[in-house]
């Protein structure tokens, strides 16, 4: 069965505290992306991979660490110099992140919840 | 900036009317136009998606209309239903160009 997956699906963190959000597909695509969607908000990018060991800074990058050490997994790090990271936190992937039409066509996780106490 | 800039924000249709949600770009390489639903706590998923070279799509209830030369698409849901309440997303992609996605619009199909 193919998709993405994101865990935990709920999280709270202490103030102060670092913690990552997992994101695993295994639909084989290259391409990987982090966004923040706060509460009736649109999606803001965190981050984006195009290819493993690769990665480039989106709109919202500031606060947050990634890696991109395998294909299938691209894991975020909210650091605690992200002043306000309470947010819903979704991962996506696309076949590739720049060849065009479908390939662009995001697939995304189901999400993780994230809250700070 | 690529942007695509969405409307209405919000959106109350009565049940089986016609929901319309507007889009319009800026970037004439971009050639794919994708809508996604997304219900709350979920992660969107692809609706519908059209190519430039075709003045519309449709799917079952769900239409995509296009206007090249307007730089404007737009997605018609006829006979609207309370299942799909949601918010809708376009967005618009060329090629070496990732996603880029409109703000959204939160659709309540009433009774």
């Amino acid at each position: 069965d193919g998709g993405i997956t994101q865990s935990p699906k709920y999280l709270f963190r202490k103030e102060g505290q670092n913690v990552t959000l997992s994101c695993e597909q295994n639909l084989n695509h290259d391409a990987m992306y982090w966004y923040r969607q706060d509460p009736g908000q649109g999606l803001r990018l965190i981050y984006y991979s195009q290819i493993v060991n690769d990665f480039q800074k989106g709109d919202i990058a500031e606060g947050y660490s990634v890696s991109r050490e395998k294909k299938e997994s691209f894991p975020l790090t909210v650091t605690s110099a992200q002043k306000n990271p309470t947010a819903f936190y979704l991962c996506a992937s696309s076949i590739d992140g720049g060849s065009g039409g479908p390939y662009n066509e995001q697939f995304f996780g189901p999400g993780t919840r994230l809250t700070v106490l | 900036q690529q942007q695509v800039k969405q409307s209405p924000q919000s959106l109350i249709v009565q049940k089986g009317g016609i929901s319309i949600i507007n889009c319009a770009y800026e970037n004439t390489a971009f050639d794919y136009f994708p809508w996604y639903q997304q219900f709350p706590g979920k992660g969107p998923a692809l609706l519908i998606a059209i190519r430039p070279d075709v003045s519309e799509k449709k799917e079952g209830r769900f239409t995509i209309s296009f206007n090249k030369s307007a730089k404007q698409f737009s997605l018609h849901i006829m006979d609207s239903q309370p299942g799909d309440s949601a918010t809708y997303f376009c967005a618009a992609s060329g090629t070496a160009s990732k996603l880029t996605f409109g703000t959204g619009t939160r659709l309540q199909v009433t009774l």
